[in-house]
Order: C-alpha cells, then sequence, then structure tokens
C-alpha cells in the first residue's frame, strides 16, 4: 500500500483555448472507459463516457476519442473555462465485470 | 435524496489502532469500490463487491479488510498492518454495467 511517488502530469491553458487530456489503458479486454474530474478535496464526478464500439462521442463542450489500436483515450474539451480547472482522471472497465481502474490523471489549470 | 454517503470526512488514528471508514448508498446500485489516493496522485483500487456477500481484492489490498453484508453499505477497516495509511479513501457504487458514483471522501490521518 505504498505511495509510488509519481506526481500527475499538469496541463495550463488560456481561458477560452480547447484543451486535450490524454490517457493510455492497458488492458486489452476494457470495452467501457469514463472520464472523471476531480477538484480539490472532493470525489471524482462523471463527465462523459464511450464504449469500445464507438471511437468518438460528444457532450456538451466535452468530446472523447477512443482509438483502441493503440489503447488511447482523450478527452477534449471546448472553450475551456476557469471552472474547468481540476485534476481529470480516465477509467476502463470490462462489461465482462465490476471492476473499474483508474489512470494516472491530468491537473488542467486555466489562466483567465 | 439519493447518493453515496461517506463518514465521517476526517478520521484521526493513534498508530496500531484499527479504524473504519462508512460508506452507504441509497441508489440501488449492486457494485461498490473503495480507492486511496494520496496527494498529487491518482486512485488506487483497495476491495470493490460486485454484489451482497461477496468482494475481490483491488491493486492494494494489503492492511485493509471489507464487509459486504447489505446492498447498501461496503464499510473499509484500516487495520494497523496498514504501515501508511494516510491518505484521502473513496468510496463508489454503480450498477457494475456503466460509470460509478463517488462519495465525498474520508480524509484519515495518523497522529
Amino acid at each position: 500500500g505504498e505511495s509510488v511517488g509519481l506526481h500527475l502530469p499538469t496541463l495550463s491553458v488560456q481561458e477560452g483555448d480547447n484543451s486535450i487530456i490524454n490517457c493510455a489503458y492497458s488492458n486489452s479486454a476494457s470495452d467501457y472507459f469514463i472520464w472523471y474530474k476531480q477538484e480539490s478535496g472532493k470525489g471524482p464526478q462523471f463527465i462523459i463516457d464511450i464504449r469500445s464500439n464507438m471511437d468518438k462521442r460528444q457532450g456538451q463542450r466535452v468530446t472523447v476519442l477512443l482509438n483502441k489500436t493503440v489503447k488511447h483515450l482523450s478527452l477534449q474539451i471546448a472553450a475551456t473555462q476557469p471552472g474547468d480547472s481540476a485534476v481529470y482522471f480516465c477509467a476502463e472497465k470490462s462489461t465482462s465485470g465490476s471492476r473499474l481502474t483508474f489512470g494516472e490523471g491530468t491537473q488542467l489549470t486555466v489562466n483567465p | 435524496d439519493g447518493g453515496i454517503t461517506q463518514s465521517p470526512k476526517y478520521l484521526f488514528r493513534k498508530e496500531g489502532q484499527n479504524v473504519t471508514l462508512s460508506c452507504e448508498q441509497n441508489l440501488n446500485h449492486d457494485a461498490m469500490y473503495w480507492y486511496r489516493q494520496d496527494p498529487g496522485q491518482g486512485l488506487r483500487l483497495i476491495y470493490y463487491s460486485q454484489i451482497v456477500n461477496d468482494f475481490q481484492k483491488g491493486d492494494i489490498a494489503e492492511g485493509y479488510s471489507v464487509s459486504r453484508e447489505k446492498k447498501e453499505s461496503f464499510p473499509l477497516t484500516v487495520t494497523s498492518a496498514q504501515k501508511n495509511p494516510t491518505a484521502f479513501y473513496l468510496c463508489a457504487s454503480g450498477t457494475g454495467l456503466t460509470e460509478a458514483f463517488f462519495g465525498q471522501g474520508t480524509r484519515l490521518t495518523v497522529v
């Protein structure tokens, strides 16, 4: 249960710019993917999800892209706002089980 | 009001003591999860449960124990065998088929 001592990657953008946050996943059997947003001292909140039979899904100001060939997921945030500043995590699971595993996360900072 | 509730929000433990963190959900979810988060780091899976009276170890189960006697409850005990328990603990629940919903966390500190 020891900390591995790694720190989150960071991304700094200007207000109004588009942000792209990337995530690599490891399990080829994963077929469902989720992006979460975590504000300081709070639990993660669901943003958007995508199943492996899709390669793109859009929500309000957010788009998730899935590349199963290279096991890569990205989250695009359009017109980034100061309220978007948070840590963003991707998570993966297989629909044949309940285990939900998180990626390392990215700290997004939006500068006014 | 539906949701997932963790208590307490802050917890202090003396070295050598066991402590139990509470997690309750009224969302009728089958799956429940416990994660540990260290400062500036990601979420690591401790235990998860897909159904009442059944649970599986995650990636860092050593020094922790859980029970799932009721669908709505999934308490986590941090035992004295956990050598570095100071962390932010997050509980989540879900259907097992879609996203999980998180509580607001318990911050455990060893004093």
